[in-house]
Formats: structure tokens, C-alpha cells, sequence
């Protein structure tokens, strides 16, 4: 069964960190662009990062930009979120998602989710 | 930033056609994708490209993209088909990924 597993969610003070990761289990993420984006409690979906297979191209929303970094392990297929400086703003549900083809596609797979509570 | 509007929402009587609109400056040189999304789950793209669709997706989902305008279309709707809809956009210049604000779809 092809699934992206998220964790690390969890309930953390405002200004404090949390790193999310992300697992592909029966797919391999290492030649497709991978993405995070959130939704937070009864609103939209809002992208927030995106890596390419190689790590060469990072790009964040402006939101987060300077906050949060994306980066990879290709030989393990996961995908990591570290989030500095979280704001009660970045409370939601975070996804991870796969490009279907290079960086820039649409998204073929996502995870289930997991839920980030910044809170004091 | 580039910016894409939808409707807040979107009544479809059951079996008849319900379209949901993606506005953007000059979105039809841009491709464009829509995801549905149900209550508790992740969501699942419906469109791909502006007019693709993927293998699992009914064929009464269909899309066009022209101009100012990209347009999700929905023919013979069902109650399976009640969902929020999203559009996506990339915005090339900017670098990042843009979501429409979502059109929660009824079926009565």
C-alpha cells in the first residue's frame, strides 16, 4: 500500500520548535519535488514549502520564510519540516504531499496529516 | 503575489451540473489543478493541468482553463460529491504555490 506518513505533531509553546517528518512507505520520494502545506482549524489549505528531488531548489511561503526549513533524506524517502519561532498562527493540520513530476506538479499523493497546536 | 479567486460555495440540485470558477489574471497561460477534499480527509486531486483528469475520477469531472477564468465542472452530481474544492496555481515568479480560498460544493 502506497502511503506518505506524517508525525512529530504535537502541542508546543509560541516560540518554541517542532520538527515534522514525513515517510514514504511503499513509494519512493527520492526523484519527486516534495511539498508541506497546512490547513488550519476550519480554514483552507495553504502551502508552505516545497523541496525539489535534489535538494538544489527550496522555496517557502512568505509566511514561514526565515522560520521554517524543508529538507530530505533520500536514503530513508523522508521528508522534514523543522519549525523555529512558531506563532499561534501556524497552529493546523500539516501535510505532506508528492509532486507527481519534477519540482513543480501537481500533487499525487498526500498524507493523512498531522496536527500542530502552538499554544500557551 | 498572484492571486485566484472561487465562490464561497456552490448548490447543485442531485444529477444536474454544478461549475466552480478559479479567477486569476491571465490564468489560462497557467496550469492549473483542483483538489477535493472531504471532511477529515486529505485531499485528492479531481484535475490536474487544467483538463486532465486521473485514472479513479469519474468522468462527469471535467475542466477548462481560458483567459481570466479556470472552471471545475461537475455533470450528473452526486451526494458523494458534497466537498470543499480547491484550485491550485503556481506562480512562477513568486516561486511558491498558491490555493484558492475553497468552494464547499451542496448537493440538495
Amino acid at each position: 500500500q502506497m502511503q506518505l506518513v506524517e508525525s512529530g505533531g504535537g502541542v508546543v509553546q509560541p516560540g518554541k520548535s517542532l520538527r515534522l517528518s514525513c515517510a514514504a512507505s511503499g513509494l519512493t520520494l527520492r526523484w519527486s519535488g516534495m511539498h508541506w502545506v497546512r490547513q488550519a482549524p476550519g480554514k483552507g489549505l495553504e502551502w508552505v514549502a516545497v523541496i525539489s528531488y535534489d535538494e538544489s531548489d527550496k522555496y517557502y511561503a512568505h509566511s514561514v520564510k526565515g522560520r521554517f526549513t524543508i529538507s530530505r533524506d533520500n536514503s530513508k524517502d523522508t521528508l522534514y519540516l523543522q519549525m523555529n519561532s512558531l506563532k499561534v498562527e501556524d497552529t493546523g493540520v500539516y501535510y505532506c504531499a508528492k509532486s507527481y513530476s519534477g519540482t513543480v506538479d501537481y500533487f499525487d499523493s498526500w498524507g493523512q496529516g498531522t496536527l500542530v497546536t502552538v499554544s500557551s | 503575489s498572484y492571486e485566484v479567486t472561487q465562490p464561497l460555495s456552490v448548490s447543485v440540485a442531485l444529477g444536474q451540473t454544478a461549475r466552480i470558477t478559479c479567477g486569476g489574471n491571465n490564468i489560462g497561460s497557467k496550469n492549473v489543478h483542483w483538489y477535493q477534499q472531504k471532511p477529515g480527509q486529505a485531499p485528492v486531486v479531481v484535475i490536474y493541468r487544467g483538463d486532465y483528469r486521473p485514472s479513479g475520477i469519474p468522468e462527469r469531472f471535467s475542466g477548462s482553463n481560458s483567459g481570466n477564468a479556470a472552471t471545475l465542472t461537475i455533470s450528473r452530481a452526486q451526494a458523494g460529491d458534497e466537498a470543499d474544492y480547491y484550485c491550485q496555481v503556481w506562480d512562477s515568479d513568486a516561486t511558491f504555490y498558491v490555493f484558492g480560498t475553497g468552494t464547499k460544493v451542496t448537493v440538495l
